[in-house]
């Protein structure tokens, strides 16, 4: 089975410019999630996808950061304008359903390391 | 915040040794889930105990879950330099209507060959 396939793995930018990620997960996964993971910390979740509805954007800067899933498959989260803040590993996982209506380990892609200067 | 809370942050031991990391939550769940991350890499699922049970084991793996203390630990045995990485502790918060994992700082483990 393939994993959850994410490109960039690396990416520099200056403060103030726009950034994009992409995320492809396990086929069937109907839940997506998009994590922001700061060096020394643990994963915290930024947005939830049930097929393409957003489950949980509670924690996602709204202001600058946007994402979207297109026909329930793959996933971009973007930032404009970014932040020297937003440095970061932002992680894309996908399960196939949500916690609660079954019990699921997520399966991770490798990330895209995020480095603003 | 944070919902569950590993301890120790750090732990360094010798090959063969067995090493215990513990979490602690605050709320209820539906189940709780380790995850281990290699430096550098995405993270890797170890091992789900739903609320219902007290012990799991998968290989050298096993965790135990009081939910009357709102606690678990995971303890890996003769462990390998191989185990080197983070372990990071989920928990999924019940009730919930989004089945998210929220996870913890984790447990930085070092073993020495």
């Amino acid at each position: 089975e393939a994993g959850v396939a994410q490109s960039p793995r690396y990416k520099i930018i200056e403060k103030r410019q726009s950034v994009a990620f992409w995320c492809n997960p396990i086929s069937g996964h109907a839940t997506l999630y998009w994590y922001q993971q700061i060096l020394g910390q643990g994963p915290k979740l930024l947005i939830q996808f049930q097929n393409n509805g957003v489950v949980d954007d509670s924690q996602l800067p709204k202001d600058r950061f946007s994402a979207e899933r297109l026909k329930g498959v793959d996933s971009t989260l973007k930032i404009q304008p970014a932040k020297l803040e937003d440095s970061a590993v932002y992680l894309c996982a996908s399960s196939p359903g949500r916690q609660g209506f079954g019990n699921y380990g997520y399966t991770f892609g490798s990330g895209t390391r995020l480095t603003v200067v | 915040s944070q919902q569950g809370e590993e301890d120790p942050q750090a732990l360094s031991i010798q090959e063969g040794e067995n090493a215990t990391m513990n979490c602690s939550y605050k709320t209820s769940i539906n189940n709780l889930q380790w995850y281990r991350q290699n430096s550098g890499r995405g993270l890797v699922h170890l091992i789900l105990i739903r609320s219902n049970e007290r012990e799991k084991h998968s290989g050298r793996l096993r965790v135990t879950l009081d939910t009357s203390k709102k606690s678990s630990s995971l303890l890996i045995t003769a462990s390998r330099a191989a185990d080197t990485a983070s372990y990071f502790c989920a928990t999924a918060v019940d009730p919930s209507n989004t089945g998210k994992l929220i996870f913890g700082q984790g447990t930085t483990l070092q073993v020495k060959p």
